[in-house]
């Protein structure tokens, strides 16, 4: 099965420096990579999200990359804000229901 | 209702207690999801089921029932709670795989 590996597990950044969170993947079947946003007590939200058919895709602050070859997608948010600081997955997914899988996590501190 | 909602919010229970906690969407979608999350720690799929009539296992199945009668409703049973149970519990819906998963509110489930 899918799994999904994602690094760091923690990250602190300056505010209005850039951080940038990597995902791996092993299931060359995987077609879909969402990232999800979750602040303390909250549930998980979409922020954005990338097909296999796509290699870059861009909203506002935030980028996704996706490299199908080396099987890893990243994250990239610019100019951060204290308001970013939550933890951030990223997930793998392919046509089949139960192959949506997430990644461990990082816990993004942005510090004013 | 509008999207996915989950009930209770929270619930202390005493262990050997069952326990059902009830999720509900109304967004048509066809697949849903039970997932736990340890304090600090990662999305583990549980349970899911990719139409109603039909479920499936997750990562960490054991302890736990699920039934899908019906497009809306995919209740998660607790037979017999132990305190290793204690933990968030978050229902997801998509229309299937390949597909954005949303999230309910969560339900915090403490077992003593």
């Amino acid at each position: 099965g899918e799994n999904v590996e994602q690094h760091p597990s923690t990250l602190s950044v300056q505010e209005g420096d850039s951080a940038v969170i990597k995902c791996t993947y092993s299931d060359s079947a995987s077609n879909y990579f969402p990232w999800y946003k979750q602040e303390l007590g909250k549930r998980p939200q979409l922020i954005i999200d990338i097909r296999s058919n796509v290699g870059e895709k861009k909203d506002q602050r935030i980028a996704v990359t996706l490299n199908k070859t080396a099987k890893h997608f990243s994250l990239h948010i610019t100019e951060t804000q204290p308001e970013d600081s939550a933890v951030y997955f990223c997930a793998a997914s392919s046509d089949y229901g139960q192959n949506f899988v997430f990644g461990p996590g990082t816990r993004l501190s942005v510090l004013p | 209702i509008a999207g996915i909602t989950q009930a209770p919010t929270s619930q202390i229970l005493a262990a050997g207690r069952r326990m059902t906690l009830r999720c509900t969407q109304d967004m048509r979608h066809n697949a849903m999801y039970w997932y736990r999350q340890d304090l600090g720690l990662g999305l583990r799929l549980i349970h899911y089921s990719n139409t109603a009539g039909t479920t499936g296992k997750g990562e960490v199945p054991d302890g736990y029932s699920v039934s899908r009668a019906n497009t809306d409703d995919f209740p998660l049973t607790l037979a017999s709670a132990v305190p290793s149970q204690t933990s968030v519990y978050f229902c997801a819906s998509n229309r299937g795989g390949g597909d954005t998963q949303y999230f309910g509110p969560g339900t915090r489930l403490t077992v003593l």
